[in-house]
């Protein structure tokens, strides 16, 4: 019963490299999301998707991509990783039924030095 | 502004006391509330949700308060434990299913 699945757990990164987590649910939900976790600021979403080849903006869209190829998989991608870009990243999904419960992974901790 | 308010931002209590959480959203229009707690190093786990006409809703020890009238949610830990140390995060639900999460409580358990 794996539920959300984040990769990588933990990942260091230099200044404009690129890289790709990637999130894996086994729930058959429709809806996932990509946040991130500063201290002092809370949960903060990045991008959403509400389907199989959908994507959205969230709040804090700048820097990142996302694609939903796949039902079950959520990409977020950094094509040039900024030290701002410093953070711990959530993904969740849901069913998108009303009273839904959203389930996270454990996180992704970034540097990028 | 933010719309979900969390109050205190932390504070640390005996272990097996009582202690109280505050969290006032601006939200609308309201589908549910949600308690999550977060533990250091994971991700958020849902304690409780609190639809409009619930008023008050208990998971164990811990017991969720909603007052849909004036926007206000509690979180009420009895007897608490060591593990309790955490974050607990008010997170509300929109109409459209949009989330929107409070910055959190962060409770620190001593004995």
């Amino acid at each position: 019963n794996a539920g959300v699945t984040q990769t990588p757990k933990f990942r260091v990164l230099k200044t404009g490299q690129s890289m790709t987590l990637l999130c894996a649910q086994d729930m058959n939900h429709e809806y996932m999301y990509w946040y991130r976790q500063d201290p002092g600021m809370g949960l903060r979403l990045i991008h959403y998707s509400v389907g199989e080849g959908t994507t959205a903006k969230g709040e804090v869209p700048d820097g990142y991509n996302v694609s939903r190829l796949k039902k079950q998989n959520f990409l977020l991608g950094l094509e040039s990783a900024a030290p701002s870009q410093t953070s711990v990243y959530f993904c969740a999904s849901s069913s998108g039924t009303k009273h839904t419960e959203a389930f996270f992974g454990q996180g992704t901790r970034l540097t990028v030095v | 502004k933010n719309q979900v308010e969390q109050s205190p931002q932390s504070l640390i209590i005996l272990e097996g006391k009582n202690c109280t959480l505050q969290c006032n959203y601006t939200v609308s229009p309201f589908s549910n509330l949600r308690w999550y707690k977060q533990d250091t190093g994971r991700g958020p786990v849902s304690l409780t949700i609190m639809t409009f006409s619930e008023n008050t809703k208990s998971n164990g020890r811990y017991t969720a308060t909603l007052d849909a009238d004036t926007k206000q949610s509690s979180l009420h830990i009895t007897a608490s434990q060591l593990s309790d140390s955490a974050s607990y995060i008010c997170v509300v639900i929109s109409g459209n299913n949009r989330l929107a999460f409070g910055k959190g409580n962060q409770v620190v358990v001593i004995p």
